[in-house]
């Protein structure tokens, strides 16, 4: 079944502790992004990667480091956990950098203390 | 970026059709007409897009005004399932890279009663 997968679902941490979300795709898709939704702000992206090794920043990277490997995998990294990151979070991919259609991962409800 | 006008909510009978408008009144002659939606903060799920003509797929149909300053999306027959948060979107085209951006606002929460 084609589709993108988030790990952790569900996230508690505490601020300053590093943490990693991680986020893999069976599409073989060229084009992955990170987004954050927040009440009042709707989703908004955080960074996106157009291949391997080709990753720039959205509307709202602050706080915030990604990388890009493997084509499948696209984790997104906070290094330093702060409250105003609480947040749920999705990871996207579509087939290449036109982003005809995007699929949606499942989304990460992250709470930082 | 183009922005998108939503209502903030609308009902509609199951087995209706549901019309969702938007307007985009600054859209660029080459900015994409995106629908969108997200069910009780589910993954968003695509629905249909569109540049000038109207287009149909088996989920919806896209109409856009001929001025692209509005566009309406249809939902032919609502189910209770299509309850959900609709994002119309306008595609923006990031200049000096070759990737682009969608931009969700607040979208419209359609509530299909029984």
């Amino acid at each position: 079944e084609a589709q993108v997968t988030q790990n952790p679902r569900y996230l508690i941490t505490v601020t300053g502790k590093k943490l990693t979300v991680t986020c893999s795709q069976n599409m073989n898709h060229e084009y992955m992004s990170w987004y954050r939704q927040d009440p009042g702000l709707g989703l908004r992206q955080i960074y996106y990667s157009m291949n391997v090794e080709v990753t720039d920043k959205g509307d709202v990277p602050e706080g915030y480091k990604v990388s890009r490997k493997e084509k499948r995998n696209f984790p997104l990294i906070l290094e330093s956990p702060s409250p105003n990151q609480t947040s749920l979070y999705f990871c996207a991919s579509s087939r290449d950098r036109a982003q005809e259609t995007q699929y949606f991962g499942p989304g990460t409800r992250l709470l930082v203390l | 970026d183009a922005k998108t006008t939503q209502p903030p909510s609308m009902d509609c009978a199951e087995g209706r059709a549901a019309n969702l408008p938007c307007n985009h009144s600054t859209i660029s002659g080459n900015e994409y007409v995106y629908w969108y939606r997200q069910i009780h903060s589910q993954g968003p799920q695509y629905i249909i897009h569109g540049l000038k003509n109207n287009e149909t797929n088996e989920m919806a149909s896209l109409i856009i005004t001929e001025d692209r300053k509005s566009s309406t999306l249809i939902l032919p027959h609502a189910t209770l399932r299509d309850t959900a948060v609709y994002y119309c979107i306008a595609r923006t085209l990031l200049y000096g890279t070759s990737g682009s951006r969608l931009t969700f606002g607040e979208g419209t929460q359609l509530t299909v009663n029984p």
